[in-house]
């Protein structure tokens, strides 16, 4: 099926553990990105990619790290998890036409708690 | 910090009512997006606003953008419990630049 699909919906982890969260896209996007929202904050991008092999980071990208291998994955991993990473977080991709990005495509969300 | 303050944070309108929501920029904005989040799912593209003094409309909802291109206004005419939900701006806020951030997004609930 087209669209963006994260895996998994729910998440519960222990503090220290590694886990990752993932994100596919069918439409072979070359921007993805990943964004946590909580209460109070809205949503903050955490890291982007422009495209394969391309990654960078946004406004939150403290312990977290990103890959790219393939245009449509943009897995998210939380090296070692903190209850403060308890969040919801969303995936999205867009195409950009003159410099600017077209309508972004958000997954569902995976809520993740750290307990 | 947030670089797009959205106000009010949150809003309760009876239905039939009319309501504004605004985000604004330090800085000037060269793509301005209103997304819809339904409680619990993703977010739901509304438009995009480029030009300054631009206006938009979908349904009953529309959009502008101010001539300096610092503050855009969402405003939902004869609201329904379907529009219902956090509203949120996002944007580009250099030209190139790739990086797509939001505000801190408005609650708004319809009362019957």
């Amino acid at each position: 099926d087209a669209g963006i699909t994260q895996s998994p919906r729910y998440k519960i982890t222990e503090t220290g553990r590694q886990v990752t969260l993932m994100c596919h896209q069918t439409w072979s996007h070359s921007y993805m990105f990943w964004y946590r929202q909580d209460l109070g904050h809205g949503l903050r991008l955490i890291y982007y990619s422009a495209a394969a092999d391309i990654t960078d980071k946004g406004e939150v990208p403290d312990g977290y790290v990103v890959s790219r291998s393939k245009t449509e994955n943009f897995p998210l991993t939380l090296e070692s998890a903190t209850r403060s990473q308890t969040s919801v977080y969303f995936c999205a991709s867009s195409a950009r036409t003159g410099g600017l990005n077209t309508e972004a495509f958000f997954g569902q969300g995976t809520r993740l708690t750290v307990v | 910090s947030q670089e797009l303050e959205q106000s009010p944070q949150s809003l309760i309108v009876q239905e039939g009512k009319n309501l504004t929501i605004n985000c604004t920029s330090s800085k000037t904005l060269y793509g301005l997006y209103w997304y819809k989040q339904k409680y619990g799912e993703g977010l739901i593209f509304l438009m995009m606003l480029q030009k300054g003094g631009e206006e938009k409309s979908h349904e009953k909802i529309t959009a502008k953008l101010d001539e300096k291109k610092q503050q855009s206004s969402l405003h939902i005419t004869a609201s329904q419990p379907s529009h219902a939900g956090i509203y949120l701006c996002g944007a580009d806020r250099s030209f190139g630049n790739e990086k797509l951030t939001f505000g801190t997004g408005t609650r708004l609930t319809i009362i019957p």
